[in-house]
């Protein structure tokens, strides 16, 4: 299995809804990443998880909320989202921090309403 | 602050053509230089480069890297409309921790 899987793979939510996102891998990756991407954006770095421990929070909002359950988990809990909030989220894994062979999965498409 | 800089910022071309596109970085600590084609959804790697003035090539795609000037080209030869996406380049540093993207450059092919 050489793929990350994002679900779901589309999500509308309103302004007062709780969702999840979920992403999950089985290449052994230690390092897993939450990007957010806006229309004609590059990615932009949210969340960065090595061996299931928070490294990176790139001053994110607390309306997002990440969890990494195990070694093959990623999550990302969404609470009281903007409209603003609506956007391509990636989520990427690769063997090690300093190892760059990213996997980026498919992505959710999130609406905000 | 580590920017990456991608020229053009898109390209119409028709089938055929040869195009290069242009990443120019500034990173502290650099360490490597990927290249992602990216379509509807999630990007796609295509090249990772960490050594200067080695080519590394697939099929059509060819992109090298130059640590002195800092930069990089991504070549694509015989264009064809499946082509047709947005080139990311992105910078790695030494920790890892991270990929810095350019904007990337939007490539339309015409038949």
């Amino acid at each position: 299995d050489t793929e990350v899987t994002q679900t779901p793979k589309h999500l509308v939510m309103g302004m007062t809804n709780k969702k999840s996102l979920k992403c999950e891998q089985h290449m052994g990756h230690r390092a897993m990443y939450w990007y957010k991407q806006k229309a004609k954006k590059p990615p932009e770095l949210m969340f960065v998880y090595s061996y299931e421990k928070l490294s990176i929070n790139e001053s994110v909002p607390s309306r997002f909320s990440p969890e990494c359950p195990n070694s093959s988990l990623l999550n990302l809990h969404l609470h009281a989202l903007q409209p603003e909030d609506s956007a391509l989220y990636l989520c990427a894994s690769s063997q090690g921090l300093k190892n760059y062979g990213y996997t980026f999965g498919s992505g959710t498409r999130l609406t905000v309403v | 602050e580590d920017k990456v800089v991608q020229s053009p910022l898109s390209l119409v071309v028709h089938e055929g053509d040869t195009v290069t596109l242009n990443c120019s970085y500034e990173v502290t600590n650099f360490r490597s230089l990927l290249w992602y084609k990216q379509e509807k959804k999630a990007p796609t790697f295509l090249f990772m480069l960490t050594s200067s003035g080695i080519e590394k090539k697939s099929g059509r795609l060819s992109s090298i890297l130059d640590k002195k000037e800092l930069f990089s080209i991504l070549n694509i030869t015989a264009t064809q409309t499946g082509d047709s996406a947005i080139y990311l380049c992105a910078a790695a540093n030494q920790a890892g921790t991270a990929l810095i993207f350019g904007k990337g450059t939007t490539l339309s092919v015409s038949s």
